[in-house]
């Protein structure tokens, strides 16, 4: 069964720093892959998703994500973070033509001012 | 982007009582909708996947005959709790794909249900 690992629990970060969150996943075939945010409150948002071609992939919010097929992992980065960033990161994988989505446990992020 | 809402987005009951959570697909038609638990500082794990028209698909150890879903149009998406239970107190997210291409789920924003 597919799984999907986020190392990092709570990050905490000052403004600016930059940012890599950790996602691993442990499945042999196709994956599509995403992270989602969660802002306190609020339900998930998309920040951005990769199915095939370039991996290197650009989301919302100045987020990107690179998928290294052979390492299986989806890694979260962001250049430099703003308060704002403060939220909930999840790393999800769906496998293929499956129907469902696993998501990681979560990486809470806190972005000091 | 597509918009899943969710009725009612929090809902306090007693204990062996029963509830109803909608979630609805608004502006796509949902051929398939799921249902995840999303405990306090957790992740979100997934308790069934259902099709429109066909019986739910149930993750291992969720009851199925304790969590109802009823997908019966393509926009509609129903969970019962039935005989809650304080121990059933979450926050449920549903969440809505369509048919088209990259597999991508749209979520509710979810309900909290506190059983006393």
């Amino acid at each position: 069964a597919q799984s999907v690992s986020q190392h990092n629990h709570h990050v905490i970060l000052s403004e600016a720093a930059s940012l890599e969150l950790g996602c691993n996943y442990s499945y042999g075939g196709t994956v599509n892959l995403f992270w989602y945010v969660q802002y306190p409150g609020q339900h998930l948002q998309l920040l951005l998703k990769y199915f095939s071609g370039d991996p290197l992939v650009k989301g919302i919010k100045g987020f990107e994500a690179e998928f290294i097929k052979s390492k299986f992992s989806f890694n979260l980065r962001k250049p430099s973070v703003q308060w704002s960033d403060t939220a909930e990161y999840f790393c999800a994988v769906n496998a293929g033509n499956n129907n469902d989505m696993r998501f990681g446990a979560g990486t809470r992020l806190t972005v000091k001012p | 982007g597509a918009v899943v809402s969710q009725h009612p987005s929090w809902v306090i009951c007693k204990s062996g009582t029963s509830v109803k959570i909608e979630c609805r697909s608004l502006d796509f038609q949902a051929t398939t909708m799921f249902w995840y638990r999303q405990f306090p500082k957790q992740s979100l794990m997934l308790m069934a996947t259902s099709n429109e028209g066909s019986k739910a698909t149930y993750e291992q150890g969720v009851e199925k005959d304790k969590f109802l879903i009823n997908h019966a149009s393509l926009t509609l998406s129903t969970l019962t709790v039935t005989s809650a239970h304080p121990e059933d107190s979450s926050f449920y997210i549903c969440s809505a794909r369509g048919g088209g291409v990259g597999n991508e789920q749209f979520f509710g924003p979810g309900t909290r249900l506190t059983v006393l």
